[in-house]
């Protein structure tokens, strides 16, 4: 079965840091491209940050630059996301996508961050 | 950034309905438009991708069609499990974005 699972979620103060994970498994994970989708609850969904499958190009939503950090490790089959720097404003459910066909095939259950003093 | 603008945001109908849902990008986005339908608490799902091609193991009520950068989803007898919140995404430019949602309630 194809399928994401997020996990690394939790409560942090602000400006503080957070590691998320996305493990993989039921496909051939180095051969596709990643994202990192968020959504504030009760809210839409916001796209912030795209790796390639070969990890080599990244790119992010302008609120996160310079604070996030996506990357894999295709041995393992899974994606990351380093945030730093937190802000309230942070606090989201965030999901690991996979692409294919420039869309979002497949969505990990999600793990929630929640930003607060 | 490529906005997208979902109508309506809100929606009630009945099983047996026909309800559409439309999108418009800010700009061209030429087919790169996808669907979702997201349910409470869970993860969102892909419906439809390239504005007309249904996703796998989707069912056939659910349609997707674009006119210029309108682009529509139609759901041509609606089910119970079909109420929910479903999302448009351009897929053409970076940064993705998505619709506001359109909520699908039962009336």
């Amino acid at each position: 079965e194809v399928q994401l699972m997020e996990s690394g979620g939790g409560l942090v103060k602000p400006g503080g840091s957070l590691r998320l994970s996305c493990a993989a498994s039921g496909f051939s994970f180095r051969t596709y491209s990643m994202n990192w989708v968020r959504q504030v609850p009760g809210k839409g969904l916001e796209w912030v940050a795209f790796i390639s499958s070969s990890g080599r190009n990244t790119q992010y939503v302008d609120s996160v630059k310079g604070r996030f950090t996506i990357s894999r490790d295709n041995a393992k089959n899974s994606l990351y996301l380093q945030m730093n720097s937190l802000k309230v404003e942070d606090t989201a459910v965030f999901y690991c996508a996979r692409n294919n066909h420039d869309s979002f095939d497949i969505w990990g259950q999600g793990t929630t961050v929640t930003v607060s003093s | 950034d490529i906005q997208m603008t979902q109508s309506p945001s809100s929606l009630s109908a009945s099983v047996g309905d026909r309800v559409t849902i439309t999108c418009r990008a800010s700009q061209t986005i030429s087919d790169y438009l996808n669907w979702y339908q997201q349910r409470p608490g869970k993860a969102p799902k892909l419906l439809i991708y390239t504005a007309s091609s249904l996703q796998s193991g989707v069912p056939s009520r659910f349609r997707g069609s674009r006119s210029g950068t309108d682009f529509t989803l139609t759901i041509s007898s609606l089910q119970p499990e079909d109420f929910a919140t479903y999302y448009c995404q351009q897929g053409f430019s970076t940064p993705r974005t998505f619709g506001q949602g359109t909520k699908l309630e039962m009336k």
